[in-house]
Formats: C-alpha cells, structure tokens, sequence
C-alpha cells in the first residue's frame, strides 16, 4: 500500500519557537494533503486541506498565520507551527490522497508536540 | 458544521462480538471510514462503505445505511489486540474527511 512518511515522530521546543513538521508521499503522488490536530483521548480534527501548488484551506477556528502549510511539490507538504505556545501541543498527523475517486487515505505516523 | 458522534467508551469480553454505532449529519456524503487508532500511532484503514449494506473484511465488517445516516462496525472473535481507539469518519466532497468522536475499546480476558 501507498506510504506517507510523517518527520519528525517527536518534538520538545522552548515557546515562542517555531516548528516544522514534514510529510512526504513515498510512492505515489499526492494532489491532496491533509492536516489533522489530535488531544490526547480525541479525535482527529481536520485542521486544513493543500492542493499542490495553491494555498490551503483551514478550517473554521485554524489560524492560518498559526499554522502554516505549504505543498509545494506532489511529495511534499509541511507545516509550520509559528510562535509555538504551550495551548499548541497536540499530536499532528498527515494524511494524503493521489485524488483517486473514492480513495482511502493514507496516514503519516504523527507528530507529537510538545511546547515549554 | 460536520456532526459524526460515536460512544466514547465500550468494554467487551475476548472472545465476543462488539458493535460500535456511528451516526452521522453532514453536507454531502461521499463515503464512510473506519479506522483504528492505538495511542501515540496513526490510524490505520479498517474498512469503507459508501452504498447500503454491510462489507464484510474478516472479522471485521461494517455496515451504512444513507437514508438514516447510520453505520456500524462489528468486530467478531474479539482479541486482546482489538483494544484500541475505533474512529468513524466521513468523507463529504472529493476527499475531505471528517471524523467522529472516535470509540475507546477496552477487551478484557
């Protein structure tokens, strides 16, 4: 099956910091990624889609500012965390789509963030 | 808004079949996912509905019906393993997914 590739799988900062987080489709090209936010014992809350080439689109309550997203190439999209806060500590996972009609997902391993 | 709402918590004894129910309201539908979750990893891909009718996958099998914005998942001859987070999620336009509450199932011995 098609893999995602999701780094760094752990992150410590100091607030105030910002961090980036990749995800990369290994075999297959992705149009489509998708960002997803979790807290511990929730579910996965879509944070926003990004089509190659443009820009995202967030969801109602994601700043945009915040969370930066960027898809520049079919194998690649990253997001930013910018002036990390210790309220942005979550667990973030990646997801990505080749655009296939009814295709399922494929899922990065995560990304837990922790801020100081 | 997306409202998908599944039970928080289900306890079930190794051995034994358990369904989680998964009711959804949505603009647009375009498919049902299960996934697993177990803590700290990604989800992984259980199964998808997108006509009526159960899909059957093993022990695993999952059912929809559109007309009443109902599915469920049904695991048989539970394992220990099966412990773990259930998420129900729907797809409402070309690919975005929307998940529900998600189901934390407890097998014990």
């Amino acid at each position: 099956g098609a893999v995602v590739s999701q780094h760094p799988s752990r992150v410590i900062c100091k607030s105030g910091t910002s961090v980036k987080i990749e995800c990369r489709s290994l075999d297959f090209q992705a149009t489509t990624m998708f960002w997803y936010r979790q807290f511990p014992k929730k579910s996965l809350m879509l944070m926003a889609t990004s089509n190659e080439g443009s820009k995202a689109t967030y969801e109602q309550g994601v700043e945009k500012d915040k969370f930066l997203i960027n898809h520049a190439s079919l194998t690649l999209s990253t997001l930013t965390v910018t002036s990390a806060h210790p309220e942005d500590s979550s667990f973030y996972i990646c997801s990505a789509s080749s655009g296939a009609p009814n295709e399922k997902l494929f899922f990065g391993s995560g990304t837990q963030l922790s801020v100081l | 808004g997306q409202n998908i709402d599944q039970p928080t918590e289900m306890t079930a004894t190794e051995g034994a079949i358990v369904q989680i129910n998964c009711t959804y309201q949505t603009s647009g539908f375009n498919g049902l996912f299960w996934y697993q979750q177990h803590a700290g990893e990604a989800p992984t891909f259980l199964s998808y509905n997108v006509l009526d009718g159960l899909e059957e996958k093993g022990r695993f099998s999952s059912f929809l019906s559109r007309s009443k914005g109902y599915s469920y998942l049904l695991l048989k001859e539970l394992q220990m393993k099966d412990s773990a987070s259930y998420l129900c999620a729907v797809r409402t336009g070309a690919n975005n997914l929307f998940f529900g509450t998600g189901t934390r199932l407890t097998v014990i011995p």
